[in-house]
């Protein structure tokens, strides 16, 4: 597509439910990336997919939070037993694998868990 | 552990005057800088890499500096206009591994208007 797609834009959950976030890159772009950005706080590296390589989930704040990428394009991330503190808009982005091109983000994914 | 700070969260200034914005590190030896512009309720968008061996990019009204002596790089947004006003973010990436992907530790912005 044109550019990055994330859905849905806005999700209010109560605490305990699970969620599912969803990222459609843009195609042929190798790398994705998620994110997670609160009020106040900087851009939290979550998880990042290259290609067929085992994705690094170095930032996936506990277990509860996990994400795969099906087909090498679309990528969902998942947070089973939502909490409060999960609340925060979610971003996906993609890119084309050099530091000379930047990343391009989707709009992100507000989510409030009530 | 790395840290990333931009001077400050917000910055006001008025329009047709420079803006300059910084972006300081520690514990870091970033190949790559990128700056990103992000408006309310959308994803960041890129806008200027400047690379280690590189001393100042340019683009249109936009400048950017990197001293990785100082560990800092300057953002520069030369005759502002109000259009310009949004948080923008400093973001640091290491040396190319050419395995196709590349990770970005962001600072946590700063928010520029630019008055009328």
């Amino acid at each position: 597509g044109a550019g990055v797609s994330q859905s849905p834009s806005n999700k209010v959950t109560e605490k305990g439910k699970d969620v599912e976030l969803r990222c459609d890159p843009i195609s042929g772009h190798t790398a994705l990336y998620w994110y997670r950005q609160s009020l106040g706080q900087g851009l939290e590296f979550l998880i990042y997919f290259q290609g067929n390589s085992a994705p690094d989930k170095s930032g996936l704040p506990s277990d509860r939070f996990s994400a795969e990428r099906t087909g090498g394009s679309v990528s969902t991330l998942t947070i089973q037993r939502t909490q409060q503190e999960d609340s925060a808009v979610y971003l996906c982005a993609s890119s084309s694998g050099h530091p000379n091109y930047g990343y391009t983000f989707g709009s992100g994914t507000r989510l409030t868990v009530v | 552990s790395q840290k990333i700070e931009q001077n400050s969260e917000a910055l006001n200034i008025q329009e047709g005057k420079t803006a300059t914005l910084t972006c300081n590190y520690t514990n870091y030896s970033p190949a790559y800088l990128q700056w990103y512009r992000q408006d309310p309720g959308r994803g960041p968008v890129f806008l200027l890499l400047i690379r280690e061996n590189e001393k100042e990019k340019r683009k249109e009204r936009l400048k950017v500096t990197f001293d990785t002596t100082l560990k800092q790089s300057l953002f520069h947004i030369t005759a502002s206009q109000p259009a310009d006003s949004a948080t923008y973010l400093c973001a640091l990436a290491p040396s190319y591994s050419g395995a196709g992907s590349y990770q970005l530790t962001f600072g946590k912005g700063t928010k520029l208007s630019v008055i009328p």
